[in-house]
């Protein structure tokens, strides 16, 4: 079974701290991404990454950064969180193959930034 | 740029019926992909089903089809004999053919009435 994994369920960060959401993933996936989730709002791209040290921007980078230092390993920072990061954010992996592979999801992180 | 619409943001429907959640997408590639995700209250996403845009038969899994109807951009989820285990967010998503991007809609909250 493929498996992502993400360091937390839940978090409560303030104003202007600095975030680290990690994720594992365990099928030696070369695609890795990251999503924020907002009702109404769907799931967006904030970035991706289809190799080690490799990364490109989605679709709302802003206030974002990410790494990926390990192939397994894809983590995700607030360097300044503000009210408006409060979401709940999905990592996901895929192989690189053809558009028929789904994306494998973790179970989220809730993010609450006070 | 890709766009999913999901016009429905919440659905009652009864328990053992059958139920249709609408997607609509609009994309200038000519060829991508189509996916359907589900969502429980516990977060997590789950792959339901796949249609690629040459396709020649709709897809099916078990309870899940899905009703492509290519020349109107449509995309639709059907699952018969819902059960009270179907309640959840359900998503619909887009790929490129050219990796493994996805867009998604901004979802469906369907409940199931016993």
């Amino acid at each position: 079974d493929v498996k992502v994994t993400q360091s937390s369920r839940y978090l409560v960060k303030r104003t202007g701290e600095k975030v680290f959401l990690e994720c594992v993933q365990d099928m030696d996936h070369e695609n890795m991404f990251w999503y924020r989730q907002d009702p109404g709002l769907g799931l967006r791209l904030i970035y991706f990454s289809y190799d080690v040290k490799m990364k490109e921007k989605g679709d709302i980078p802003e206030g974002y950064s990410v790494s990926r230092e390990k192939k397994e390993r894809f983590s995700l920072i607030l360097e300044s969180a503000s009210t408006n990061q409060t979401s709940m954010y999905l990592c996901a992996s895929s192989p690189s193959g053809p558009s028929r592979d789904t994306q494998y999801f973790g179970p989220g992180t809730r993010l609450t930034v006070l | 740029a890709q766009k999913i619409t999901q016009t429905q943001p919440g659905m009652f429907v009864q328990e053992k019926e059958a139920v249709t959640l609408d997607c609509t997408y609009d994309t200038s590639d000519q060829s991508y992909g189509l996916f359907w995700y589900k969502q429980p209250s516990s977060g997590e996403m789950i792959f339901l089903i796949y249609q690629g845009s040459y396709d020649e038969q709709n897809a099916t899994e078990g309870r899940y089809s899905l009703n492509f109807q290519k020349a109107r951009k449509s995309a639709n989820l059907v699952i018969s004999a819902s059960q009270l285990g179907d309640s959840a967010m359900y998503f619909c998503a887009m790929s490129p053919n050219a990796g493994n991007m996805l867009t998604f809609g901004g979802g469906t909250r369907l409940m199931v009435k016993p």
